[in-house]
């Protein structure tokens, strides 16, 4: 089955520019969608179809993705960005989306 | 505003059954897919099941096939969950989702529950 990788955990200081990584084999042939999970809340959607922003989510979130790698950044990182980011595609093989394993953005 | 209120949560035995909800309000309910992603306590985000916006099509994580049924009601604008054979394992925060895009299922959920807490413990 297809499987994301995400590192576990990942520090940025304010003002400076996080990026989070989440590897699956060819998933640059996949749409990536990012989603930001503060504790006690429910999932938002921050990134989707790889780059695009709902609306709403500011201009500093972005992502890309290229090979086996796509990757979330977050810009002049804020105090209110510290949540779990994960990734997710939808697998046309197995017909299932998957969710990449999260990663925890601490902010120092 | 788009809403989704789920319901049905609980407490249930080993090999129990119970029935999930999810109203939605705030968009034409039957053009969009929709799905249900769980979450156990102090773990990650888990897929459990999809459902296209007019019904004809399903998708199922392995572990639940067999076990789960996803169906929807487009004249009463809500999603279900039927979940038998409950296992420990399968304790978890269950979240509406829906699709972000009209028609297909792989858009991302752009609008979410708040969850309901299902507890499988005897």
């Amino acid at each position: 089955s297809y499987v994301l990788t995400q590192p576990p955990s990942v520090s940025v200081a304010p003002g400076k520019t996080a990026r989070i990584t989440c590897g699956g084999n060819n998933i640059g042939s996949k749409s990536v969608h990012w989603y930001q999970q503060k504790p006690g809340q429910a999932p938002v959607l921050v990134i989707y179809y790889d780059s695009d922003r709902p609306s709403g989510i500011p201009e500093r979130f972005s992502g890309s993705h290229s090979g086996n790698t796509a990757t979330l950044s977050i810009s002049r990182v804020e105090a209110g960005d510290e949540a779990d980011y994960y990734c997710q595609v939808w697998d046309s093989s197995g017909d299932r989306y998957v969710f990449g394993t999260g990663t925890k953005v601490t902010v120092l | 505003e788009v809403q989704l209120l789920e319901s049905g949560g609980g407490l249930v035995q080993p090999g129990g059954s119970l029935r999930l909800s999810c109203a939605a309000s705030g968009f034409t309910f039957s053009t969009y897919a929709m799905g249900w992603v769980r979450q156990a306590p102090g773990k990650g985000l888990e897929w459990v099941s999809s459902i296209s916006g007019s019904g004809g099509f399903t998708y199922y994580t392995d572990s639940v096939k067999g076990r789960f049924i996803i169906s929807r009601d487009n004249s009463k604008n809500t999603l279900f969950l039927q979940i038998n054979s409950l296992r420990a394992e399968d304790t978890a925060v269950y979240y509406c989702a829906k699709d972000s895009q009209q028609w297909v299922v792989q858009g991302g959920f752009d609008y979410w529950g708040q969850g309901t807490l299902v507890t499988v413990s005897s």
